[in-house]
């Protein structure tokens, strides 16, 4: 019963490195969703994809690349890594529409960019 | 643009008294409303939405429209409602979150 996994839990990278978060959900989940938790911040969305091919910009696309090849995965690209993307990264699902709607989430990936 | 806002960074309650996790929202549209909440090395998890009207760990949030508001509430708070709770606003296909609140329940 996996859910939503997310790897890497733990990642340090240098300035202008780049990354992939990976993300993937096996509950044949239209929706997919980026987030990023910062202390006191609370929960920013970055980008979020309502099924396979299609990507939409959140509130804090900046910096990051996403793409929906398949429903069940949803990776999260940081090209040129900066400071201020160190932050925790949540990747959640959801099937919209139905009367129990909610957003899975995963266990976060905590990212430090020095 | 849709916002969510939690006045408060923490809250402390003693066991047994009321809590109140305050959560305001402008939307033009018919909002939709949840509470989350995050335990100590746990995953954010649903705690209840505004359509359900329903009551989870005894915990309650009524929709007041004309205040823009859905708040949070138990009448009688214990040790394990200690956690990190978000307000978060459904607009279209996105979900957005309040900054959310640290309820500390005191012993």
């Amino acid at each position: 019963n996996a859910g939503v996994t997310q790897t890497p839990k733990f990642r340090i990278l240098k300035i202008g490195q780049s990354m992939t978060l990976q993300c993937t959900q096996d509950m044949n989940h239209n929706y997919m969703y980026w987030y990023r938790q910062d202390p006191g911040m609370g929960l920013k969305l970055i980008y979020y994809s309502v099924g396979a091919g299609i990507t939409d910009k959140g509130e804090v696309p900046n910096g990051y690349n996403v793409s929906r090849s398949t429903t069940e995965d949803f990776p999260l690209r940081l090209e040129l890594a900066a400071p201020s993307q160190t932050s925790v990264y949540f990747c959640a699902s959801s099937y919209p529409g139905v009367t129990n709607e909610k957003l899975f989430f995963g266990s976060g990936t905590q990212l430090s960019v020095l | 643009a849709q916002r969510v806002t939690q006045p408060e960074k923490l809250l402390s309650v003693f066991k047994g008294a009321p809590v109140e996790l305050k959560c305001n929202y402008s939307y033009s549209g018919s909002p939709e409303l949840f509470w989350y909440v995050q335990y100590s090395r746990q995953r954010l998890q649903l705690l209840l939405r505004h359509i359900s009207r329903e009551s989870i760990k005894g915990f309650t949030a009524d929709l007041n429209k004309g205040e823009t508001s859905f708040h949070l509430k138990k009448p009688f708070a214990q040790e394990e409602d200690s956690a990190m709770y978000y307000c978060a606003l459904r607009r279209d296909d996105k979900i957005i979150f309040g900054k959310g609140t640290r309820l500390h329940i005191l012993p």
